[in-house]
């Protein structure tokens, strides 16, 4: 199992321009998460989908953030315009419902560690 | 408002057990204690979960206190890759949100 991937790893944009981090969950799986982590605020988590429909966006900063999970193998989250103040790694992750002793664990992936000048 | 309260560091010497304190003195019945840890530049890992027994797997032990108001995970031979920060995370039954507080930062040495 390859399991969640994620691209591009490293990411440089100038300020202004859009951004698209992309997610692959560990097929299988019917929960994807997008969380962003800083020096400062830590790991927080953005949103989560469940059978790619949107359960909870409250952790999303603000309308120049979006994702979509437009089918079970993909999400993406976008970020247009891009700031500064968005440069942190952002992860995916997957979680399994009917995982054993209910776990719900969660799988991330690697990261893309977002830069915006 | 912060569910768990963990120490910011702590050293160990590797091949001794490691003990990882965490404080969820607010714990509800229908709350698991969640064991997280983040090796650098990777994403988190989990390790293991537990309500109110203690529980083992091949990574890690958990010890729930009675009272279930604080736990200690125990890695019982810590290697220098298991240098890491380590997040408790309390987490309510058939709720998929994790809330990350700022961990333990476990520094294993040689």
């Amino acid at each position: 199992d390859a399991g969640v991937i994620q691209s591009p790893r490293h990411e440089v944009t100038e300020m202004g321009q859009e951004v698209t981090l992309r997610c692959k969950p560990i097929s299988g799986h019917d929960y994807l998460f997008w969380y962003r982590q800083t020096m400062m605020r830590g790991l927080e988590l953005l949103i989560y989908f469940n059978n790619n429909v949107p359960i909870d966006d409250s952790g999303m900063p603000e309308d120049r953030f979006s994702a979509k999970m437009p089918n079970a193998s993909f999400s993406t989250l976008k970020i247009q315009p891009s700031e500064p103040r968005d440069s942190a790694v952002y992860f995916c992750a997957s979680s399994l419902s009917r995982a054993r002793r209910s776990s719900y664990e969660q799988y991330f992936g690697p990261g893309t560690r977002l830069t915006v000048t | 408002d912060a569910k768990t309260t963990q120490p910011p560091s702590m050293d160990c010497a590797e091949g001794r057990a490691a003990n990882l304190p965490c404080n969820h003195s607010t714990i509800s019945g229908n709350e698991y204690v969640y064991w997280y840890r983040q090796i650098h530049s990777q994403g988190p890992q989990y390790i293991i979960h537990g309500l109110k027994n203690n529980e083992t797997n091949e990574m890690a032990s958990l010890i729930i206190t009675e009272d279930r108001k604080s736990s200690t995970l125990i890695l019982p031979h810590a290697t220098l890759r298991d240098t890491a920060v380590y997040y408790c995370i309390v987490r309510v039954v058939n709720d998929y949100k994790l809330s990350f507080g700022a961990g333990t930062t476990v520094t294993v040495r040689a």
